[in-house]
């Protein structure tokens, strides 16, 4: 059983703070990694996909990924409250790519 | 570009009624997926379609729940007979290849079975 692991917090950051999201996998042989965001009534929808070991940054938003620890994290800068929702972690393991979400982080950023 | 199109948006029934749920993916998407996601859960993937064909349908309770995808484009998911359990929000999302792509989704049908 693939399993993808998200604490469901809340995690609650004040405005302008760095907030930090984890995920870790059990399937050593997934691929793709991807973050959504989901607010609440609403569909998810992809914030980053990573690849490769290490940092990728697309705005106020860093994907960090470490296949060797089987660990991938979102970091936001700059939080604000337009940000809280819930943080869906994605792996697509490799072969037949099926994809796989964590249960999600909430996230509350309090002005 | 046109996103995910799903419908019903909402749909209320009876235990042991059936339903059906309609989705037409992004188009020149191949990859069609069904998941179902439970209030305070993260999206579950019912089934994966490879243009007509099924990649994955492992977790697809298989004595009540039928997937469909003609022509490999508009997919229709039916559950018959509906249980209370089978209450959640079904999304359904595509991408332009298999899973190592990006997956965009739809707005979801909220179904409850009461």
């Amino acid at each position: 059983q693939k399993e993808v692991e998200q604490n469901s917090g809340p995690l609650s950051v004040p405005e302008g703070a760095i907030a930090s999201l984890n995920c870790t996998y059990s399937d050593r042989g997934s691929q793709s990694f991807f973050w959504y965001r989901q607010y609440s009534g609403k569909s998810p929808e992809l914030i980053m996909s990573i690849y490769s070991n290490g940092d990728k940054e697309d705005g106020r938003f860093t994907a960090q990924l470490n296949k060797a620890s089987q660990y991938v994290s979102l970091l936001i800068r700059d939080s604000q409250p337009s940000d809280s929702a819930t943080y869906l972690c994605a792996v697509a393991s490799g072969g037949s790519y099926i994809p796989t979400f964590g249960r999600g982080t909430s996230l509350i950023v309090h002005p | 570009e046109a996103g995910v199109a799903q419908s019903p948006r909402y749909k209320i029934i009876e235990k042991r009624q059936s339903v059906a749920f309609w989705c037409n993916p992004i188009s020149g998407h191949a990859t069609l997926y069904w998941y179902q996601q439970i209030l305070g859960q993260g999206p579950k993937l019912l089934i994966q379609f490879q243009n007509n064909g099924v990649v994955d349908d492992s977790q697809l309770p298989k004595d009540r729940f039928s997937a469909e995808r003609l022509k490999g484009v508009d997919s229709t998911l039916k559950i018959q007979p509906a249980k209370l359990e089978d209450s959640a929000v079904y999304l359904c999302a595509s991408s332009f290849l298999g899973a190592d792509t990006e997956a965009f989704f739809g707005q979801g049908t909220r179904l409850t079975v009461v």
